[in-house]
């Protein structure tokens, strides 16, 4: 069973779309996070939120709207496409992590943005 | 500022050979740091996590250093394999502990 699962694997818009990607875990963990990698493979965190609740929004354009509708699951929607925003973007969980827990990564979306 | 470095970007070895990769953090208050592997085109696995209070840690023929004080961390490779090859990345995660930043990687290559 996959843990931590993200949906679709590869995305491919044009500018101005919107777009949403899904994450699902099945770890029972409290804490979810999103990141991007961008194409020098730098992983930089953008969201992360603790039983629902956004904890770190780490000055991302508010085109970028995360949703948490349950602790299992962290949603990412993208309004008004642009090119800057192709790249790899990762879910990942974690037990509250205050108390030092592994971090556990989906196998990421691919979004390309034409 | 929390910030991760590693050092080398790059490395390619025989088989067999013994290597270290490091991993600089300026956050002298961390709560752990994390290993992982990523393959390309893959997501990241995780393979080592160290806590503040402690010095390595150890999982088969890899082996992972924490010095707070000098704000270093290595990951020690016994006896690489071709399947080694792969990107390493280091993670420090930080005060507040919600926000675990990334080092930029280091691309491995062992050739057979």
């Amino acid at each position: 069973d996959t843990a931590v699962s993200q949906t679709p694997k590869y995305l491919v818009t044009q500018m101005g779309n919107d777009k949403s990607i899904k994450c699902e875990q099945n770890l029972g963990h409290d804490t979810m996070y999103w990141y991007k990698q961008d194409s020098k493979k730098f992983l930089k965190i953008m969201f992360s939120y603790n039983n629902k609740e956004l904890i770190i929004n780490e000055t991302v354009p508010n085109r970028f709207s995360p949703k948490s509708p349950d602790k299992a699951h962290l949603n990412l929607h993208i309004n008004s496409l642009e090119l800057g925003d192709s790249a790899v973007y990762f879910c990942a969980s974690s037990q509250d992590p205050r108390v030092g827990e592994k971090l556990f990564f989906g196998s990421g979306t691919q979004l390309s943005v034409l | 500022k929390q910030e991760v470095t590693q050092i080398p970007a790059a490395l390619s070895v025989p088989e067999g050979e013994n290597l270290v990769l490091n991993c600089s953090f300026t956050d002298s208050a961390i709560y752990n740091l994390q290993w992982f592997r990523q393959d390309p085109g893959k997501g990241l696995t995780s393979l080592l996590l160290i806590q503040s209070s402690q010095r390595e840690q150890t999982s088969g023929r890899l082996n992972a250093s924490l010095d707070k004080s000098s704000g270093r961390s290595t990951l020690y490779i016994a006896a690489s394999q071709p399947g080694d090859s792969a990107t390493y990345l280091c993670a420090d995660r930080g005060t507040g502990g919600f926000k675990t930043i990334f080092g930029a990687g280091t691309r491995l290559f062992v050739k057979a």
